[in-house]
């Protein structure tokens, strides 16, 4: 069993569209994150979800809405897509708490997004 | 400027060297995490130092923290093309809520 997906794997749109991107994690953790890989592979941290509750936004632009429906599932939403959108996004999820293991983060395989 | 710096960017060595990268701070950090990304897929937890000073095995790859909890090193041994990826460290604070990483080492090992 796979224990974070996203789908979809590739997304090809062009400028203007809106899409979305959905991950589900069946670790039973409590804690979901978006982050953006560029082309540098720099991996930058998006959104964090705690329990379907909002506690980490990076200055991201509004175009991009993240929605948790429950402690399993982060969604993506991004509206009015531009070229400089084009990377790739991880969803992951860890598991909050004391001591050793806190966020230690388990990454979906990606979206690889491209505007044209 | 990045809170994680990582040496080197690029690495491109033959099978059965051996290899070390850093990840160094000036911030001391509760934890640093390893992870590698293979192409196309997305990063995996190596390992996760805690105690400054430790050091953890895990076959081939030897994971230390820094006795100051600021910095870490990765040795490989032996390298074998299989361990070609991006190699990411992270780091986390109690008070940040997430972890930090570092712009990786890209390792490339030629058989």
């Amino acid at each position: 069993d796979t224990a974070v997906s996203q789908t979809p794997k590739y997304l090809v749109t062009q400028m203007g569209n809106d899409k979305s991107i959905k991950c589900e994690q069946n670790l039973g953790h409590d804690t979901m994150y978006w982050y953006k890989q560029d082309s540098k592979k720099f991996l930058k941290i998006m959104f964090s979800y705690n329990n379907k509750e909002l506690i980490i936004n990076e200055t991201v632009p509004n175009r991009f809405s993240p929605k948790s429906p429950d402690k399993a599932h982060l969604n993506l939403h991004i509206n009015s897509l531009e070229l400089g959108d084009s990377a790739v996004y991880f969803c992951a999820s860890s598991q909050s708490g004391e001591g050793t293991g806190t966020y230690e983060q388990y990454f979906g395989p990606g979206t690889r997004l491209t505007v044209t | 400027t990045q809170l994680l710096e990582q040496s080197p960017q690029f690495l491109s060595i033959q099978e059965g060297e051996n290899l070390t990268v850093y990840c160094n701070s000036s911030s001391v950090f509760s934890s640093l995490q390893w992870y590698r990304q293979e192409p196309g897929e997305g990063p995996v937890l190596l390992v996760t130092v805690v105690t400054g000073g430790e050091v953890k095995k895990l076959k081939r790859l030897t994971f230390q923290f820094g006795d100051a909890r600021k910095d870490s090193s990765l040795h490989i041994t032996a390298a074998q093309p299989g361990d070609t990826g991006l190699y990411l460290c992270a780091g986390d604070k109690t008070s940040y809520d997430k972890v930090i990483f570092g712009p990786g080492t890209s390792l490339s090992v030629i058989p």
